[in-house]
């Protein structure tokens, strides 16, 4: 069974332009979740999506910052415009819908793409 | 706030020569601990979820336990392969998970 893939592995561009990191989860998983790893820090939590809906956006830093999950398959992460702080590795992870309350949400990483903004 | 360290940050070890790594946390209702393995250019590889006090698992040379305030992933006899940073991390009630900054874990032959 393929894990969840990222894509690209890598992106460099400068500051004020777009990118658009893709992310595929595990077939069959609804939960679908970005996480960003900057420089001498730890991964920290962006959003958030069960299937296509947003479940907690509270993660994100600004608006320059939008994802999407179209018919609850793979998910997008646009930033634009890119600043400098936006550098680091953005992280997705998903995990299988269980039901609330019990305990099941084991959340699988994949990759990441390494973003670096010049 | 919900929060997570690891101690030590760096760690180095003789293979063979045990060991533990401590990760502390306070979270309001926790749904559960995890801890991953991460190698250098890799996502996390999810190792272990502990969900209540008392709870221990075991894979290999790898033996994680939870108390209601730290938990600790011991490493016995360890081997250069187990080099590696190990994440812990918890989750809340919603799904996200809190991480800590990772110990980064060398074993030397």
């Amino acid at each position: 069974e393929a894990g969840v893939t990222q894509f690209p592995s890598h992106s460099v561009i400068e500051k004020g332009q777009t990118v658009t990191l893709r992310c595929d989860p595990i077939s069959g998983h609804d939960n679908l979740y970005w996480y960003r790893r900057v420089m001498g820090k730890e991964i920290k939590f962006l959003l958030h999506f069960v299937k296509e809906s947003k479940q907690d956006e509270s993660g994100m830093p600004n608006n320059r910052f939008l994802a999407e999950r179209t018919g609850g398959t793979y998910s997008t992460l646009k930033v634009q415009p890119a600043e400098l702080e936006d550098s680091g590795v953005y992280f997705c992870a998903s995990s299988l819908l269980g039901q609330p309350g019990l305990a099941t949400d084991t959340q699988y990483f994949g990759p990441g793409t390494r973003l670096t903004v010049l | 706030e919900d929060q997570v360290t690891q101690s030590p940050e760096a760690l180095r070890l003789q293979e063979g020569e045990s060991s533990s790594l401590n990760c502390s946390y306070t979270v309001s209702g926790l749904r559960g601990l995890f801890w991953y393995r991460q190698d250098p250019g890799k996502g996390p590889e999810f190792l272990f979820t502990l969900y209540s006090a008392g709870e221990e698992k075991e894979k290999e040379r790898l033996k994680a336990t939870l108390t209601k305030k730290e938990s600790f992933l011991h490493i016995t006899a360890p081997k250069p392969e187990d080099s590696a940073t190990y994440l812990c991390a918890v989750q809340a009630y919603g799904g996200k998970l809190i991480f800590g900054q990772g110990t980064e874990l060398s074993v030397k032959p």
